[in-house]
């Protein structure tokens, strides 16, 4: 079971480029999220999914996008980088309905210039 | 809204030292309380849980006991290791469909052989 895989490991962008974070779980989750973490702040939600075809915005969604075609899959869209959204990103999956907890993956180191 | 407070740190302990980071919570009805740790350079991994009042969630030697009267959940260890060092995270999520989970800061530990 590789659980929740997010790739790239590292970003560097230019202020103004757009990206997509990729995150993929093999655990048959209903539940998805994107988190940011900052320091002095902990994990902030940025999108949440409950099922395929279903995103909802958490916290602090400007600047970014979010679908989910399948169950597996969860990408995160930059649309036009700033330097404010220099942060660790994580991606996590849950089971579903009831108090499982999150697997969360190993995360994406982004810095915008 | 939901808030769990839980000091920044470091702490810093020797090694077998007996460990205690605090958790606070704010929240509406009887949330479900998670304590996550973070290594270097990865993800935050469930460590343990605790579902309901009086519950106590334990593994790897680590425990905490869910105390609806002072709203708290304190993060305990009798001996902790070198291995031990990390970044702690108290958490807390609602019932009932999807499980928004409010983080607290993070409390980072350095134990020191």
């Amino acid at each position: 079971n590789a659980g929740v895989t997010q790739t790239p490991k590292f970003q560097v962008l230019k202020t103004g480029q757009s990206m997509t974070l990729q995150c993929a779980q093999d655990m048959n989750h209903e539940y998805m999220s994107w988190y940011r973490q900052d320091p002095g702040m902990g994990l902030r939600l940025i999108h949440y999914s409950v099922g395929a075809g279903i995103t909802d915005q958490g916290e602090v969604p400007n600047g970014y996008n979010v679908s989910r075609s399948t169950t597996e899959d969860f990408p995160l869209r930059l649309l036009s980088a700033a330097p404010s959204q220099t942060s660790v990103y994580f991606c996590a999956s849950s089971p579903g309905r009831g108090n499982y907890g999150y697997t969360f993956g190993s995360g994406t180191r982004l810095t915008v210039v | 809204g939901n808030s769990v407070t839980q000091m920044e740190g470091p702490v810093t302990l020797s090694e077998e030292a007996f460990l205690t980071i605090n958790c606070t919570y704010t929240a509406t009805g009887y949330p479900s309380l998670f304590w996550y740790v973070q290594y270097p350079g990865e993800g935050l991994q469930l460590l343990l849980k605790a579902t309901k009042a009086d519950d106590k969630g334990s593994n790897k030697g680590f425990e905490a006991t869910y105390r609806k009267e002072t709203t708290s959940f304190h993060l305990e260890k009798g001996s902790v290791q070198v291995s031990d060092s990390a970044v702690y995270f108290c958490a807390l999520s609602n019932s009932g469909g999807y499980q928004k989970v409010t983080f607290g800061i993070g409390t980072k530990l350095q134990v020191i052989p």
